[in-house]
């Protein structure tokens, strides 16, 4: 079966833009997550989504935004963009979520700002 | 707070040798502990995971690990190492629940090089 799709794979924003990724889940996963990577941090949780809700929230700023739509497909969103939002944003998947069940990553965006 | 520390930040290994990738924890709740694997430009992929039961978990490509709740450990191991495992590990535990859902906290991860 396909696996976690996101787009786009790379892009470059300069500061003060905002930026929208999108994730496509695993056919029949209705829990998705996103973590934000960077060498410093390492993976940091950003939120996960079930059925269209937010369920949890990391410590990051309102900039950064999300939502999860009926087909459960998720997008994510940043605004006014800083240096320091450069890193690899990936998105994962999991039938109920991810304590118990396993995550499914996609293979990432990395965002590049100017 | 529930919070993960890998000892090592780089493991180098030649080939055919045992290895060992250590991960400590600190939880207040429940523990669930999951290792993952990123291979180069690629996402995470689920190597073990412990959620109750046995101590020694064993998961995908010959890889074990051994929950140790009095060391609050859970470290990972494999026998003898091929070039293909040269990847990032990360130790996961679970954060802390927020109505229905919950997260996971990654350390911040192991990258182990094998060589011939």
């Amino acid at each position: 079966k396909a696996g976690v799709t996101q787009t786009p794979r790379y892009l470059i924003k300069t500061r003060g833009q905002q930026v929208t990724l999108s994730c496509s889940p695993i056919s029949g996963h209705r829990s998705v997550s996103w973590y934000q990577q960077t060498p410093g941090q390492g993976l940091q949780f950003l939120f996960e989504y079930f059925s269209e809700t937010q369920r949890n929230k990391g410590n990051f700023p309102g900039r950064f935004s999300g939502r999860q739509f009926s087909n459960s497909r998720s997008e994510m969103n940043v605004s006014t963009l800083e240096l320091g939002d450069s890193a690899l944003y990936l998105c994962a998947s999991s039938l109920v979520g991810p304590l118990t069940g396993e995550l499914f990553f996609g293979e990432g965006s990395r965002l590049t700002v100017l | 707070a529930q919070s993960v520390t890998q000892l090592d930040s780089q493991v180098p290994v030649f080939e055919e040798a045992p290895v060992e990738l250590r991960c400590n924890y600190s939880s207040s709740v429940s523990v669930y502990l999951f290792w993952y694997v990123q291979y180069p430009n690629q996402g995470l992929q689920l190597l073990l995971k412990y959620l109750s039961g046995s101590t020694l978990v064993k998961g995908i490509n010959g890889f074990e690990a051994e929950f140790n709740k009095s060391q609050t450990s859970f470290h990972l191991r494999k026998p003898s190492v091929h070039i293909s495992d040269t990847a990032e590990y990360f130790c996961a535990v679970n954060g802390p629940f927020n109505q229905a859902g919950t997260a996971l906290i990654f350390g911040k991860g192991t990258t182990l090089s094998v060589s011939s």
